[in-house]
Protein backbone atom coordinates (compact mmCIF):
# COMPACT_ATOMS: atom_id res chain seq x y z
CA UNK A 1 0.00 0.00 0.00
CA UNK A 2 1.71 3.30 -0.99
CA UNK A 3 1.48 5.55 1.96
CA UNK A 4 3.32 9.37 1.78
CA UNK A 5 3.80 11.14 5.14
CA UNK A 6 4.54 15.18 5.42
CA UNK A 7 6.04 16.37 8.16
CA UNK A 8 7.78 19.63 9.21
CA UNK A 9 5.19 22.05 8.95
CA UNK A 10 4.37 25.08 11.40
CA UNK A 11 4.30 28.43 12.02
CA UNK A 12 7.14 30.84 11.14
CA UNK A 13 7.96 34.21 10.73
CA UNK A 14 8.28 36.59 7.20
CA UNK A 15 11.62 35.71 6.19
CA UNK A 16 11.94 32.41 8.17
CA UNK A 17 12.77 29.35 7.01
CA UNK A 18 11.40 25.49 7.14
CA UNK A 19 12.21 22.14 5.85
CA UNK A 20 9.02 20.03 5.06
CA UNK A 21 9.23 16.12 4.49
CA UNK A 22 7.72 13.40 3.02
CA UNK A 23 8.16 9.97 3.86
CA UNK A 24 7.44 7.36 1.11
CA UNK A 25 6.47 3.74 1.56
CA UNK A 26 4.68 1.21 -0.65
CA UNK A 27 6.80 1.30 -3.90
CA UNK A 28 10.21 1.44 -5.29
CA UNK A 29 10.52 5.40 -4.31
CA UNK A 30 13.45 5.78 -6.71
CA UNK A 31 11.54 4.99 -9.81
CA UNK A 32 9.51 7.63 -9.11
CA UNK A 33 9.28 11.63 -9.80
CA UNK A 34 7.70 13.33 -7.08
CA UNK A 35 5.99 16.50 -6.61
CA UNK A 36 5.04 19.23 -3.86
CA UNK A 37 1.91 20.87 -4.60
CA UNK A 38 0.44 23.08 -2.30
CA UNK A 39 -3.15 24.85 -1.15
CA UNK A 40 -4.10 28.09 0.60
CA UNK A 41 -6.65 28.27 2.28
CA UNK A 42 -10.31 28.21 0.68
CA UNK A 43 -8.04 28.42 -2.65
CA UNK A 44 -7.32 25.72 -5.45
CA UNK A 45 -4.18 24.13 -6.10
CA UNK A 46 -1.11 25.29 -6.94
CA UNK A 47 1.65 23.36 -8.66
CA UNK A 48 5.16 24.07 -6.43
CA UNK A 49 7.75 21.59 -7.64
CA UNK A 50 8.67 18.17 -9.11
CA UNK A 51 12.05 16.14 -8.76
CA UNK A 52 12.42 13.25 -11.17
CA UNK A 53 12.90 9.63 -9.89
CA UNK A 54 17.20 9.75 -9.58
CA UNK A 55 17.25 13.44 -8.31
CA UNK A 56 18.85 14.43 -11.51
CA UNK A 57 16.01 16.93 -12.93
CA UNK A 58 13.93 19.64 -10.77
CA UNK A 59 11.65 22.25 -11.50
CA UNK A 60 10.22 25.21 -9.83
CA UNK A 61 7.21 27.74 -10.05
CA UNK A 62 8.09 30.83 -10.84
CA UNK A 63 6.48 32.17 -7.17
CA UNK A 64 9.05 29.61 -5.85
CA UNK A 65 12.07 29.77 -7.33
CA UNK A 66 15.48 30.59 -5.97
CA UNK A 67 13.38 30.24 -2.68
CA UNK A 68 12.18 26.68 -2.02
CA UNK A 69 14.58 23.38 -3.00
CA UNK A 70 13.16 20.31 -3.41
CA UNK A 71 15.69 17.04 -2.80
CA UNK A 72 14.98 13.54 -2.02
CA UNK A 73 16.99 10.76 -0.69
CA UNK A 74 16.60 7.86 -2.51
CA UNK A 75 18.19 5.38 0.30
CA UNK A 76 15.85 6.74 3.02
CA UNK A 77 13.27 6.86 0.50
CA UNK A 78 12.21 10.58 1.72
CA UNK A 79 11.15 13.72 -0.23
CA UNK A 80 12.08 17.09 0.86
CA UNK A 81 11.22 20.73 0.68
CA UNK A 82 13.98 23.49 1.42
CA UNK A 83 11.54 26.91 2.00
CA UNK A 84 13.46 29.76 2.54
CA UNK A 85 12.91 33.78 2.76
CA UNK A 86 9.40 32.74 3.23
CA UNK A 87 6.16 34.94 2.77
CA UNK A 88 2.81 35.87 4.22
CA UNK A 89 1.42 33.92 0.48
CA UNK A 90 3.44 30.72 1.09
CA UNK A 91 0.60 29.66 3.40
CA UNK A 92 -0.65 26.87 2.74
CA UNK A 93 -1.23 22.97 2.97
CA UNK A 94 1.67 21.43 1.33
CA UNK A 95 0.90 17.93 -0.40
CA UNK A 96 3.82 15.45 -1.07
CA UNK A 97 2.50 13.56 -4.28
CA UNK A 98 3.77 10.88 -6.36
CA UNK A 99 4.32 10.76 -10.00
CA UNK A 100 3.43 7.74 -12.34
CA UNK A 101 6.51 7.29 -14.07
CA UNK A 102 10.28 8.11 -13.39
CA UNK A 103 10.06 11.41 -15.33
CA UNK A 104 9.06 15.07 -14.40
CA UNK A 105 6.22 14.91 -16.55
CA UNK A 106 3.83 12.52 -15.31
CA UNK A 107 0.42 12.90 -13.61
CA UNK A 108 0.19 12.64 -9.94
CA UNK A 109 -1.53 9.41 -8.87
CA UNK A 110 -1.26 9.32 -5.24
CA UNK A 111 -1.05 12.21 -2.23
CA UNK A 112 -0.34 12.21 0.79
CA UNK A 113 -2.73 13.86 3.46
CA UNK A 114 -0.74 17.46 3.69
CA UNK A 115 1.43 19.73 5.92
CA UNK A 116 0.06 22.96 6.79
CA UNK A 117 2.49 26.06 6.86
CA UNK A 118 1.74 29.43 7.97
CA UNK A 119 4.22 32.02 7.79
CA UNK A 120 2.37 35.28 10.28
CA UNK A 121 4.46 37.38 12.56
CA UNK B 1 4.14 28.78 -18.79
CA UNK B 2 0.15 27.08 -19.72
CA UNK B 3 -2.31 28.83 -18.51
CA UNK B 4 -5.55 26.40 -17.61
CA UNK B 5 -8.99 27.79 -18.02
CA UNK B 6 -12.08 25.73 -16.50
CA UNK B 7 -14.91 26.34 -16.96
CA UNK B 8 -17.54 26.32 -15.10
CA UNK B 9 -16.63 27.89 -12.04
CA UNK B 10 -19.57 26.21 -9.88
CA UNK B 11 -22.27 23.52 -10.86
CA UNK B 12 -25.23 22.45 -9.59
CA UNK B 13 -26.82 19.02 -11.00
CA UNK B 14 -29.56 16.79 -10.10
CA UNK B 15 -28.42 13.56 -8.61
CA UNK B 16 -28.26 11.27 -11.51
CA UNK B 17 -27.92 13.88 -14.32
CA UNK B 18 -25.07 14.50 -16.02
CA UNK B 19 -22.17 16.94 -15.40
CA UNK B 20 -20.06 18.63 -17.64
CA UNK B 21 -16.19 20.38 -17.00
CA UNK B 22 -14.83 21.74 -19.48
CA UNK B 23 -10.90 22.90 -19.49
CA UNK B 24 -8.93 24.81 -21.78
CA UNK B 25 -5.31 25.57 -22.33
CA UNK B 26 -3.28 28.52 -23.67
CA UNK B 27 -0.62 25.97 -25.69
CA UNK B 28 -0.89 22.61 -27.29
CA UNK B 29 -0.16 19.85 -24.35
CA UNK B 30 -0.35 16.71 -27.48
CA UNK B 31 3.07 15.31 -27.68
CA UNK B 32 2.99 14.62 -30.79
CA UNK B 33 5.91 11.84 -30.61
CA UNK B 34 3.28 9.50 -28.90
CA UNK B 35 0.52 10.96 -29.75
CA UNK B 36 -0.78 11.44 -25.59
CA UNK B 37 -2.35 14.47 -24.37
CA UNK B 38 -0.32 15.57 -20.89
CA UNK B 39 -3.87 16.53 -19.11
CA UNK B 40 -5.12 15.25 -16.32
CA UNK B 41 -7.98 15.16 -14.35
CA UNK B 42 -8.21 15.45 -10.20
CA UNK B 43 -11.23 14.99 -7.44
CA UNK B 44 -10.56 16.77 -4.22
CA UNK B 45 -13.94 16.19 -1.50
CA UNK B 46 -13.98 18.42 0.99
CA UNK B 47 -11.09 17.80 4.01
CA UNK B 48 -9.12 15.61 1.71
CA UNK B 49 -6.17 15.58 -0.78
CA UNK B 50 -6.88 15.44 -4.30
CA UNK B 51 -7.63 12.35 -6.42
CA UNK B 52 -6.62 11.12 -9.29
CA UNK B 53 -9.44 10.57 -11.95
CA UNK B 54 -8.10 10.45 -15.32
CA UNK B 55 -4.81 10.77 -16.95
CA UNK B 56 -3.93 11.14 -20.82
CA UNK B 57 -6.91 13.00 -21.09
CA UNK B 58 -9.10 9.86 -21.82
CA UNK B 59 -7.61 7.28 -19.09
CA UNK B 60 -9.53 6.33 -16.14
CA UNK B 61 -7.37 5.52 -13.24
CA UNK B 62 -7.37 2.08 -12.01
CA UNK B 63 -10.65 2.24 -9.72
CA UNK B 64 -12.53 5.29 -10.85
CA UNK B 65 -16.19 4.41 -11.50
CA UNK B 66 -16.99 4.10 -14.96
CA UNK B 67 -19.20 6.64 -15.08
CA UNK B 68 -16.70 9.50 -14.99
CA UNK B 69 -14.70 10.10 -18.53
CA UNK B 70 -12.40 12.30 -19.80
CA UNK B 71 -11.99 13.63 -23.79
CA UNK B 72 -10.66 16.57 -25.80
CA UNK B 73 -7.12 16.65 -27.37
CA UNK B 74 -4.88 19.60 -28.41
CA UNK B 75 -5.76 22.53 -26.17
CA UNK B 76 -9.70 21.69 -25.12
CA UNK B 77 -10.92 18.88 -22.98
CA UNK B 78 -13.48 17.84 -20.99
CA UNK B 79 -14.60 15.86 -17.70
CA UNK B 80 -17.99 13.85 -17.92
CA UNK B 81 -20.02 12.61 -15.06
CA UNK B 82 -22.36 11.11 -16.92
CA UNK B 83 -25.06 9.94 -14.11
CA UNK B 84 -24.08 12.30 -11.20
CA UNK B 85 -24.07 10.14 -7.42
CA UNK B 86 -24.21 12.13 -4.01
CA UNK B 87 -20.44 11.04 -3.41
CA UNK B 88 -19.34 12.61 -6.65
CA UNK B 89 -19.61 16.26 -4.69
CA UNK B 90 -16.50 17.78 -4.82
CA UNK B 91 -13.82 20.49 -6.72
CA UNK B 92 -12.32 19.13 -9.67
CA UNK B 93 -9.30 20.13 -11.20
CA UNK B 94 -7.28 19.72 -14.60
CA UNK B 95 -3.68 19.99 -14.93
CA UNK B 96 -0.96 19.60 -17.43
CA UNK B 97 1.80 17.88 -17.41
CA UNK B 98 3.03 18.78 -20.69
CA UNK B 99 5.41 21.35 -20.17
CA UNK B 100 7.10 22.76 -16.27
CA UNK B 101 5.60 24.47 -14.48
CA UNK B 102 2.51 21.81 -14.55
CA UNK B 103 0.14 24.34 -13.71
CA UNK B 104 -3.57 23.30 -12.46
CA UNK B 105 -6.99 24.95 -13.36
CA UNK B 106 -8.77 26.79 -10.91
CA UNK B 107 -11.21 24.27 -10.29
CA UNK B 108 -14.69 23.59 -10.72
CA UNK B 109 -17.08 23.23 -7.76
CA UNK B 110 -20.17 20.41 -8.44
CA UNK B 111 -23.12 20.36 -6.03
CA UNK B 112 -25.95 18.73 -6.11
CA UNK B 113 -29.33 20.40 -7.42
Amino acid sequence: EVQLLESGGGLVQPGGSLRLSCAASGFTFSSYAMSWVRQAPGKGLEWVSVISGSGDNTYYADSVKGRFTISRDNSMNTLYLQMNSLRAEDTAVYYCAKGAGGSCDSNLDFWGQGTLVTVSS
Amino acid sequence: DIVMIQSPDSLAVSLGERATINCKSSRNVLYTSNSKNYLGWYQQKPGQPPKLLIYWASTRESGVPDRFSGSGSGTDFTLTISSLQAEDVAVYYCQQYYSPPFTFGPGTKVDIK
